[in-house]
């Protein structure tokens, strides 16, 4: 159980052109979903928090008009890169909560993209 | 600011051996403390987790040992195996309705070599 999924598993696109990831829990609902962001051999580094139906929460030095992030449904959230740019190139993973009171966090497997 | 300090950065250990990271934190809100294994590529993937009402808890080959009073806890990999070597993440986070996310340590990146 507990399986969050994200697609695509990478992609490439053009500078300046927006891309949007997808994030799902496929056995449980998820009150809470997260993303990260993650450079080569580095920690992750939280981007936002977002609770179902409520605007996501951005952390500080996050971009909220550039990081487009919806939690519709309680088993989906997306990242949208607005006019991606180099420097955007990263390893964007989610993670999602089980209901309210659970403690427990599951990832899913990463998004890698790549601006060129 | 890191919340949670974890060392060492990068572990070498026989097959066999135990391999041993710690983590420290300050924040005594914090009161779940779970630990992930990352491959290269992947997502992190949940290990194993402690709350703090418990010194110790055991899973397999995994054991987290928890020292409230000098808050710290680590992670022992008993046995370790080549299929062991990862990035290994403590994390820490306060309990809370709405979903606090996890403060998570710089990564250890263990090697066990054949």
């Amino acid at each position: 159980g507990a399986v969050v999924s994200q697609h695509p598993s990478w992609v490439i696109c053009k500078s300046g052109t927006s891309v949007k990831i997808e994030c799902r829990s496929l056995d449980f609902q998820a009150t809470t979903m997260f993303w990260y962001r993650q450079f080569p051999k580095q920690s992750l580094m939280l981007m936002a928090t977002s609770n179902e139906g409520s605007k996501a929460t951005y952390e500080q030095g996050v971009e909220k008009d550039k990081f487009l992030i919806n939690h519709a449904s309680l088993t989906l959230s997306t990242l949208t890169v607005t006019s991606a740019h180099p420097e955007d190139s990263s390893f964007y993973i989610c993670s999602a909560r089980e209901g309210k009171g659970a403690y427990e966090q599951y990832f899913g497997p990463g998004t890698r993209l790549t601006v060129t | 600011q890191q919340q949670v300090k974890q060392s060492p950065q990068s572990l070498i250990v026989q097959k066999g051996g135990i391999s041993i990271i710690n983590c420290a934190y300050e924040n005594t809100a914090f009161d779940y403390f779970p630990w992930y294994q990352q491959f290269p590529g992947k997502g992190p993937a949940l290990l194993i987790a402690i709350r703090p009402d418990v010194s110790e808890k055991k899973e397999g080959r995994f054991t987290i040992s928890f020292n409230k009073s000098a808050k710290q806890f680590s992670l022992h990999i008993m046995d370790s195996q080549p299929g062991d070597s990862a990035t290994y993440f403590c994390a820490a986070t306060p309990y809370s309705n709405s979903g606090y996310a996890l403060n998570f340590g710089k990564g250890t990146s263990l090697l066990v070599t054949p």
